[in-house]
């Protein structure tokens, strides 16, 4: 059964700094791994779709990698923002539907 | 524009009273699923249905239970709301299962009184 793994938890910087957060899974055998934000109380936005043939995409301030052998990911956030302030989940998917990290609950301090 | 909608966007039952959620998109996607968010948690998926065919997780409660009545609508009904069902409920879809990018709408949070 996949399961995916995120650290940290929680995550606090101050404004300006570059950060990364990152997301594991048990199963290699991935088709696609998507990142999202979720603000308080609300749904979830994409944010990047990696394909399981792709290292990394990118998207304005943000960069997703990833090294499925090793069942890895990370989200690099360049030059935080307080607006960046909300969680990051990852999720992966083998023809199946999503499976689910916790989240990281990033707060950016102005 | 809102690709995947969820009404409504808050919802107050009361203990054993039957409620149904609902999620429309306009993105003609084959695929769309039901997750439930618990503070902190994961979002859990409770089933998903691919064109007509219903798929439901094992361990979804038996209280759950979804319609889809054509490719645009799908709904979730809690028969009998327990306080343990108090949750953000997400809808999401997307064209082909687990390959291409899942969309989601902007949640329905549940209250049980």
């Amino acid at each position: 059964k996949q399961e995916v793994t995120q650290i940290p938890a929680a995550l606090s910087v101050p404004e300006g700094e570059n950060l990364v957060l990152n997301c594991s899974f048990t199963d290699s055998a991935i088709y696609n791994l998507q990142w999202f934000r979720q603000d308080p109380g609300k749904g979830l936005t994409s944010l990047l779709l990696i394909q399981s043939s792709q290292r990394e995409q990118t998207s304005g301030r943000l960069n997703a990698s990833l090294d499925k052998s090793s069942g890895r990911s990370t989200l690099y956030i360049a030059a935080s923002q307080p607006g960046d302030s909300a969680t990051y989940l990852c999720a992966v998917a083998l023809n199946t539907p999503l499976v689910f990290g916790k989240g990281t609950r990033l707060s950016v301090i102005a | 524009d809102a690709m995947v909608i969820q009404n409504p966007r808050y919802q107050v039952t009361q203990f054993g009273k039957p409620v149904t959620l609902s999620c429309s998109q306009t993105l003609n996607h084959n695929v769309m699923y039901w997750y439930q968010q618990k503070s902190s948690q994961a979002p859990k998926l409770l089933f998903h249905y691919y064109d007509k065919d219903f798929n439901n997780e094992a361990d979804t409660p038996d209280n759950f239970q979804s319609r889809r009545p054509n490719t645009s609508f799908c709904f979730l009904d809690i028969r009998s709301p327990g306080l343990g069902d108090a949750a953000m409920y997400l809808c999401a879809t997307n064209s082909n299962l687990g390959v291409t990018e899942a969309f989601f709408g902007q949640g329905t949070r549940l209250t049980v009184v």
